[in-house]
């Protein structure tokens, strides 16, 4: 399977300000996924990561409050815009071949204060 | 959406102990996975089902695939302290098959 990683691991971040959460793979995939796990959750998908075009959203997330970037088949971004404490989650990353299962990454603990 | 209901919600259970938990669906699933989550890190794929009716194994771990693509179910035989974590059960919700749906989780506190 894939090696994924993740920055930051966590950070703490004031209401109002954005933060950008980056994801890298060790090898070129076909699909990468964002998720958020709230706080003694399960994981929502948030959207599919599009390499070259704009990123396919889920029912309740949005492009100007998740807006992601997609430039190669080993990179993605999410950044997480104008914050509130209802942000405050776990945020994952995930990748997975056209017919594979995904594996993740380890996850960026965000704290909204 | 295609939902997945996931129990026992939480376990406590002493070291030695064998565990069960299981997942059902309202709409037929392909394939089933199951994941572990441990504290602090992402998920961790410990089993994918592809058959209905399907029986696998992964060391102490048994996950079956209902015969009615509906249901899936995980056991862990005499479990230890590292089995502490939450468990996931997830389907795909797209044709190609990896965009996932979950389950709620099974959280597992083992007791030494």
């Amino acid at each position: 399977s894939a090696v994924i990683s993740q920055k930051p691991s966590r950070d703490i971040c004031q209401r109002g300000t954005s933060l950008t959460i980056q994801c890298q793979v060790d090898s070129q995939v076909t699909m990468m996924f964002w998720y958020r796990q709230q706080p003694g959750q399960s994981l929502t998908l948030i959207a599919t990561a599009n390499q070259g075009s704009e990123a396919t959203y889920e029912s309740g997330f949005v492009i100007d409050k998740f807006p992601i970037s997609r430039p190669n088949l080993t990179f993605s971004t999410l950044t997480v815009s104008n914050m509130s404490p209802e942000d405050s989650s776990i945020y994952l990353c995930s990748v997975a071949q056209a017919q594979e299962t995904q594996y993740f990454g380890p996850g960026t603990r965000l704290l909204v204060l | 959406g295609q939902q997945l209901n996931q129990s026992p919600q939480s376990m406590f259970i002493q070291e030695g102990e064998d565990v069960s938990m299981n997942c059902t669906s309202s709409s037929i699933f392909n394939t089933w996975l199951w994941y572990k989550q441990d504290p602090g890190e992402g998920p961790v794929l410990l089993i994918a089902l592809y058959k209905a009716g399907e029986l696998t194994s992964n060391g102490r771990l048994t996950a079956q695939f209902g015969i009615t693509r509906k249901d899936s179910f995980l056991n862990i035989s005499a479990s230890i302290p590292s089995d502490v974590g939450i468990y996931f059960c997830a389907g795909p919700i797209n044709n190609a098959g990896n965009m996932l749906t979950f389950g709620g989780g099974t959280r597992l506190m083992v007791k030494p």
